[in-house]
């Protein structure tokens, strides 16, 4: 089945420390985003990501950081800066980021993220 | 600055009372108007998306109309199954990303 897969559904952290969140995709798509859900709000951009080794911000990237070194794969890390780390996250792919297309998000399943 | 308002926040309908759910937007340039379904605890399921105004689309109970200015998800005849939120989102023709509402609150009882 093809679709997008993240790890774990629960994380727990303590102060301080750093944590890793899992997103893969086997739909062959190009472009991956990485959102975070708070309860009243919508989602918020953290980082995204057009191809391969690159990556850009998003509205709030603050205390986050991601790698791309495999097209299937886009693990985001939650840093020890990041002052109010507990929420939803949500990961998601794209077929690209071409202008001239509209280009459909499809979502993983979550991780929830729970500072101790 | 791309912004999208839902409303209402939250709505409660009896199964079989059909009703709709708003989206307004400003975007400079409109690249596509999306909407999802989510469940709690769960990711967003892609419903659809809308390229212009006058544009329609249907799926079972659900139809998702366009205008310049909003968008409305008018929902037909509904079941309790259909309880979830739904969220609208945009993209402009000079962003790279999606702008999301805060999502409507569906709950429909027996």
């Amino acid at each position: 089945d093809g679709g997008i897969t993240q790890s774990p559904k629960y994380l727990f952290r303590k102060e301080g420390q750093n944590v890793t969140l899992s997103c893969e995709q086997n739909l062959n798509h190009d472009a991956m985003y990485w959102y975070r859900q708070d309860p009243g709000q919508g989602l918020r951009l953290i980082y995204y990501s057009q191809i391969v080794n690159d990556f850009q911000k998003g509205d709030i990237a603050e205390g986050y950081s991601v790698s791309r070194e495999k097209k299937e794969s886009f693990p985001l890390t939650v840093t020890s800066a990041q002052k109010n780390p507990t929420a939803f996250y949500l990961c998601a792919s794209s077929s690209g980021l071409n202008r001239g297309s509209y280009n459909e998000q499809f979502f993983g399943p979550g991780t929830r993220l729970t500072v101790l | 600055e791309d912004q999208v308002t839902q409303s209402p926040e939250a709505l409660r309908l009896q199964e079989g009372e059909s009703s709709s759910l708003n989206c307004s937007y400003t975007v400079s340039g409109l690249r596509g108007l999306f909407w999802y379904r989510q469940d709690p605890g769960k990711g967003p399921e892609f419903l659809f998306t809308l390229y212009s105004a006058g544009e329609e689309k249907e799926k079972e109970r659900l139809k998702a109309t366009l205008t310049k200015k909003e968008s409305f998800l008018h929902i037909t005849a509904p079941k309790p199954e259909d309880s979830a939120t739904y969220l609208c989102a945009v993209r402009s023709e000079y962003g790279n990303k999606l702008v999301f509402g805060a999502g409507t609150i569906l709950r429909v009882k027996s």
